[in-house]
């Protein structure tokens, strides 16, 4: 198993640019995450999905959108990119207690 | 709403010195639980333990032990003789029993020098 993997894990955008990062797990996981980690203020929840189809806002979502189109993949878009989003991203799954991570995406907006 | 707090911002120790690592938590929730996580310089994550608000038992695997006491909403982690390798940032986590989301702390940067 490949466990949670994310493409790309680097990526630098212009100011305005638009991406999606995608997160794809195979361990079956229902729920999701994506995360984003900042210097001192830890991991930070983004949005969330608790099963295909579905997704809700977490902590921070302004700037973001996702989908869950199927089971196994998480998508995380940025419209226009903005320097306050430079950051590194985290996906994650979940089974019953415990998220798995995936092993991050670092991004930088110019 | 739940909090968790890492008060310890960066630790420096010597090579074979103990360390604990300090996790304070808040919840009204009865039934939760309490992770470690690991991120060592290459940037993954990795689960370190898990514990629920019903075992309180303290547990040690190798170098490793964890603390928990409800009575003062900690979990701590100690590091027996640490070792250069132990040098990460270490998050604690807590998430409710019915809820979907973990809740990080901001981490403590762990150094071991030689």
């Amino acid at each position: 198993n490949a466990g949670v993997t994310q493409t790309p894990k680097f990526r630098v955008l212009k100011t305005g640019q638009s991406m999606t990062l995608l997160c794809a797990q195979d361990m079956n996981h229902e729920y999701m995450y994506w995360y984003r980690q900042d210097p001192g203020m830890g991991l930070r929840l983004i949005h969330y999905s608790v099963g295909e189809g579905t997704t809700a806002k977490g902590e921070v979502p302004d700037g973001y959108n996702v989908s869950r189109l199927k089971k196994q993949n998480f998508l995380l878009g940025l419209e226009s990119a903005a320097p306050s989003q430079t950051s590194v991203y985290f996906c994650a799954s979940r089974n019953r207690a415990e998220q798995y991570f995936g092993p991050g995406t670092r991004l930088t907006v110019t | 709403a739940q909090k968790v707090t890492q008060a310890q911002t960066e630790i420096s120790v010597v090579e074979k010195e103990d360390v604990t690592l300090d996790c304070v938590y808040e919840t009204r929730d009865t039934t939760y639980y309490l992770f470690w996580y690991k991120q060592p310089p290459s940037g993954e994550l990795v689960f370190l333990i898990r514990r629920n608000s019903f075992d309180e038992q303290n547990e040690i695997s190798g170098r490793y032990s964890w603390n928990f006491q409800k009575s003062t909403s900690s979990f701590n982690f100690t590091i027996t003789a640490s070792q250069v390798v132990d040098s990460a940032v270490y998050f604690c986590a807590l998430k409710t029993g019915g809820g979907n989301k973990l809740t990080f702390g901001t981490g403590t940067q762990l150094k071991v020098e030689l």
